[in-house]
């Protein structure tokens, strides 16, 4: 089986930058997704890591040490646009996802 | 392209009701994926099909609910007899082998799905 865990709130002010960790326990590892949801919405997806190291896309930035089975999403210069959910997915087959409970991400004015 | 499409977008129904739910992937895309999400729960996967034909099914909860893939732009989700705890948002998504962005899976708006 497999297991995520992520912070479930995270709370910062516009311009800030927030990170949200994700650690995981899986029997196969392919790789490490990051998908963002708002309220009502589809999950869309932000970024996939691979291998180690750090992807940059934009102001959001995603992290992964395969040794630690750690990752983390950065967001920086947090827009109001920003609040959402934050799920991390690990791909745990060739094909398939398995997703963490989520962030919630608030932006405060 | 228009994206993953799924109809309806809300669905009220009676408990004991029969439901479908369907999907159109991306054209192209030879992977498409169900979904069920709830605050209880989550985001969990229920079932995948790879060229029409399901892989794995192990995430389906019971019985009731069957899903079929019958040609590579439709697919259908049913529940019958549905229950409340079936209440959830389902969503619908696909992606490619091979070539482009791969790693991505492309969710549908998915159906809010009330059972009464």
């Amino acid at each position: 089986g497999q297991s995520l865990e992520q912070p479930s709130e995270v709370t910062a002010v516009e311009g800030a930058i927030v990170q949200i960790n994700c650690t995981y326990q899986t029997s196969g590892f392919y790789g490490l997704s990051w998908y963002q949801q708002h309220d009502g919405g589809a999950p869309t997806f932000l970024s996939y890591n691979a291998l180690d190291g750090l992807e940059e896309t934009g102001r959001f930035s995603s992290f992964l040490s395969r040794s630690d089975s750690y990752g983390y999403l950065l967001l920086q210069e947090l827009q109001m646009k920003d609040s959402a959910s934050y799920f991390c997915a690990v791909r745990d087959s060739p094909y398939k996802l398995s997703f963490g409970a989520g962030t919630t991400v608030t932006v405060r004015a | 392209d228009a994206g993953v499409i799924q109809s309806p977008r809300h669905e009220v129904t009676e408990m004991g009701q029969e439901v479908t739910l369907r999907c159109k992937p991306i054209s192209g895309h030879d992977y498409l994926f169900w979904y069920r999400q709830t605050m209880m729960r989550g985001l969990e996967l229920l079932i995948y099909f790879n060229n029409n034909v399901p892989i794995d099914d192990s995430g389906m909860p019971e019985d009731r609910f069957s899903a079929k893939m019958p040609n590579a732009s439709f697919s259908t989700l049913k529940i019958q007899p549905s229950e409340p705890r079936d209440s959830a948002v389902y969503f619908c998504a696909s992606r490619l082998t091979s070539g482009g962005n791969y790693n991505e899976q492309f969710f549908g708006p998915g159906t809010r799905l009330t059972v009464l």
